[in-house]
């Protein structure tokens, strides 16, 4: 099974800031990764695919690179609705398809 | 605009069983592998089961493989698990969740419904 590694745990960014989030896979997932957002009692929304792609309406602040083993999301500035949970998830070499276990964006 | 909507949440006895669906519309439900996720109060995200679009491959988490049975019904544009011994740490909320693809390879999940609660207590 595939072990997906975020960090950090908790980011503490101020609203206009730009936001770094790391993912990393146990093993090489080529570019086989998605990232998710989840707000409190909601469910989680799809951000990227392809680890660079992004999702349909998704605004251009959120841009995700990396490939192999070491995946990063970017958030270019901060707006007051993109203070969330975010995880990344591969889906190569499945089953199973795992996620990691979130980085929470908070406001500083 | 893709609609998932589950139902059949509720509280259950340790070792009971339960049955979740999710009706699911504004898309063509037959071209899509259908996948539960699940989280756990105050936790992350955890697959749980895939099954193709026809229905004829399944995949299960080793956490429920031999209790829950994930199926549809394509007639129907319905999606279900059957969940059976039920466990305290099956307690979570349960997302459906559609995927790009046919067969669940290589799938990211696109879109969610909104949960259904399972609590597992006596």
């Amino acid at each position: 099974e595939i072990v997906m590694t975020q960090s950090p745990a908790t980011l503490s960014v101020s609203p206009g800031e730009r936001a770094t989030l790391s993912c990393r896979a146990s093993q090489s997932v080529s570019s086989n990764l998605a990232w998710y957002q989840q707000k409190p009692g909601q469910a989680p929304r799809l951000l990227i695919y392809s680890a660079s792609t992004r999702a349909t309406g998704i605004p251009a602040r959120f841009s995700g690179s990396g490939s192999g083993t070491e995946f990063t999301l970017t958030i270019s500035s901060l707006q007051s609705e993109d203070f969330a949970v975010y995880y990344c998830q591969h889906y190569n070499n499945w089953p199973p398809w795992t996620f990691g276990q979130g980085t929470k964006v908070e406001i500083k | 605009e893709v609609q998932l909507f589950e139902s059949g949440g509720g509280l259950v006895q340790p070792g009971g069983s339960l049955r979740l669906s999710c009706a699911a519309s504004g898309f063509t439900f037959t071209n899509h592998a259908m996948t539960w996720v699940r989280q756990a109060p105050g936790k992350g995200l955890e697959w749980v089961s895939t099954v193709s679009n026809s229905g004829g491959s399944t995949y299960y988490a080793d956490s429920v493989k031999g209790r829950f049975t994930i199926s549809r019904d394509n007639s129907k544009n319905t999606l279900y698990l059957e969940m059976s011994s039920l466990r305290a740490e099956d307690t979570a909320v349960y997302y459906c969740a559609t995927g790009p693809y046919p067969s669940g390879s290589y799938n990211w999940f696109d879109f969610w419904g909104q949960g259904a609660l399972v609590t597992v207590s006596s």
